[in-house]
C-alpha cells in the first residue's frame, strides 16, 4: 500500500531546517529514501531496516520507528542543492512485490 | 561503461501500436524493475524481476509484458499502447533485497 508524504511541499530558505515525515498502514521490513532533481532519475540516499536505526549522510538524516511504521527524513542547514522532490519508499515483505513509493514531497530551497 | 541505461529516451506512438523500451545493467545485479511516474502518484511498479527467468507483477502491471533471457537486460513492452500509459518509465537494478536501487535515466514515452 502506498505510503503517505507530508507536506507536499516546503519552501525554505538556505540555512532552515526541513523534516518530511512517510507513514504507512502496514508493517515494515525497511524504508527508502531517494531525492528526485527535475527531469532526471531518483538518487538513493538511504536505507533503514527494521529495528528502529536511525541514519545519517552529511546534514541529512533519518529515523525509522517500526512500531508506528513512519519514518522522518531530516535535513539541517538547508543548502540550495537540497531542491528537489523526495520519495520515501517502503518495503511491506522481504522480496519487492510488496514494495511502494509514496508520491513525493517537492522542497525548494531558495537563497 | 558502467551503469544502467534505457532505450529510447524519448519515444512517440500511437494508440494500438506494440512498443518496447529497453533496460541494460553491466553490474549483474539480480533484481531489476520497471516503474512508471506520472503526476501525482510517484513512481508505481509495474513489473520486476530476481533473476533471468523469473518475473513477478506490481503494482501497475495491466497492458504490460517482461521477459528476462539474460541478467544485464529486461525489456517492457506495451503490446497495444493507450493514451493512459503515456508517462515516463525508470528501470532500476538492486543486487538483492534491502539495497537502494540504481535508477536509469528513464524513457518518456508519449501515446497520441
Amino acid at each position: 500500500q502506498q505510503p503517505v508524504q507530508s507536506p507536499q511541499a516546503v519552501i525554505l530558505r538556505e540555512g532552515e531546517d526541513a523534516v518530511i515525515n512517510c507513514s504507512s498502514s502496514k508493517a515494515l521490513y525497511s524504508v527508502h529514501w531517494y531525492r528526485q532533481k527535475h527531469g532526471e532519475a531518483p538518487v538513493f540516499l538511504m536505507i533503514l531496516l527494521k529495528g528502529g536505526e536511525q541514519k545519517g549522510h552529511d546534514k541529512i538524516s533519518a529515523s525509522f520507528n517500526e512500531k508506528k511504521q513512519q519514518s522522518s527524513l531530516y535535513l539541517t542547514a538547508s543548502q540550495l542543492s537540497y531542491s528537489g522532490t523526495y520519495f520515501c519508499g517502503t518495503e511491506e515483505g522481504d522480496n519487492f512485490n510488496k514494495f511502494y513509493f509514496g508520491s513525493g514531497t517537492k522542497l525548494n530551497v531558495k537563497p | 561503461d558502467a551503469g544502467i541505461t534505457q532505450s529510447p529516451r524519448y519515444k512517440i506512438t500511437e494508440t494500438g501500436r506494440q512498443v518496447t523500451l529497453m533496460c541494460h545493467q553491466t553490474w549483474s545485479h539480480s533484481y531489476m524493475f520497471w516503474y512508471r511516474q506520472d503526476l501525482g502518484h510517484g513512481l508505481r511498479l509495474i513489473y520486476y524481476s530476481a533473476a533471468a527467468d523469473i518475473t513477478d507483477k506490481g503494482e501497475v502491471p495491466d497492458g504490460y509484458v517482461v521477459s528476462r533471457s539474460k541478467t544485464e537486460n529486461f525489456p517492457l513492452t506495451l503490446e497495444s499502447a493507450t493514451r493512459s500509459q503515456t508517462s515516463v518509465y525508470f528501470c532500476a537494478s538492486v543486487p538483492n533485497s534491502y539495497n537502494e536501487q540504481f535508477f536509469g535515466p528513464g524513457t518518456r514515452l508519449t501515446v497520441l
